[in-house]
């Protein structure tokens, strides 16, 4: 099945400190891969894009993501976490077929304490 | 400003009533999409529309229904067939669906819950 997975439900990390949400993905055929961010009771709002060419690829906010296509991973990172960075952040894959939906993981809670 | 816009915010539903969530977009896209949030899964996508006048099922559009009769206007009807309509829902469009970049442009939600 064409899917992507976000293995931890949440993470914690300090102000200042580094951060890494992780996530997997499982397709037939070349990987989209996207990363979102919801904050409480809103819709949500695109972060970053792969689709091709260098596998470090920079997003809004100062969020980046390395794409490694070895490990089929597609893991959203940023130097230096900020309080306002805690939200929910989801991962999600074009699924190739009817339509070439966009499908999503479950979420990862980013929680920055001061 | 263009973007999308989704009323109610918060719907109170007895069992058994059928209610329609508003979904409005000035942006001009072709496609629109409907996803529901429950903790833990995700977003689930209900139907989706690529052009007026023409909307498919989701991975979960049993006890839903929508219409597209404008290009602006994607409403969702959650009748009293679905089991568990208690949830928050997303809607979302893209300029279209048809090689997809990904980049939708999702509405603040509907928060349903079902008393």
């Amino acid at each position: 099945a064409q899917s992507v997975a976000q293995p931890e439900d949440q993470v914690n990390v300090a102000e200042g400190n580094p951060l890494t949400v992780k996530c997997t993905y499982s397709v037939s055929g070349n990987p989209y891969l996207f990363w979102y961010v919801q904050y409480p009771n809103r819709g949500l709002q695109f972060l970053l894009k792969y689709i091709t060419g260098d596998n470090l690829v920079k997003g809004s906010y100062g969020f980046e993501a390395e794409f490694n296509k070895s490990q089929t991973s597609f893991h959203l990172k940023k130097p230096s976490a900020l309080v306002s960075d805690s939200a929910l952040y989801f991962c999600a894959v074009i699924k190739w077929g009817a339509g070439n939906m966009l499908t999503f993981g479950g979420g990862t809670r980013l929680m920055v304490k001061p | 400003d263009g973007g999308i816009t989704q009323s109610p915010k918060y719907l109170f539903r007895k069992e058994g009533q059928n209610v329609t969530l508003s979904c409005e977009q000035n942006l001009n896209h072709d496609a629109m999409y409907w996803y529901r949030q429950d903790p833990g899964q995700g977003l689930r996508l209900i139907y989706y529309s690529q052009i007026v006048n023409d909307f498919q099922k989701g991975d979960i559009a049993e006890g839903y229904s929508v219409s597209r009769e404008k290009k602006e206007s994607f409403p969702l009807t959650v009748t009293s067939a679905q089991k568990n309509p208690t949830a928050f829902y997303l809607c979302a469009s893209s300029i279209a669906v048809t090689g997809n970049t990904g980049e939708l442009f999702f509405g603040e939600g509907s928060r349903l819950t079902v008393l």
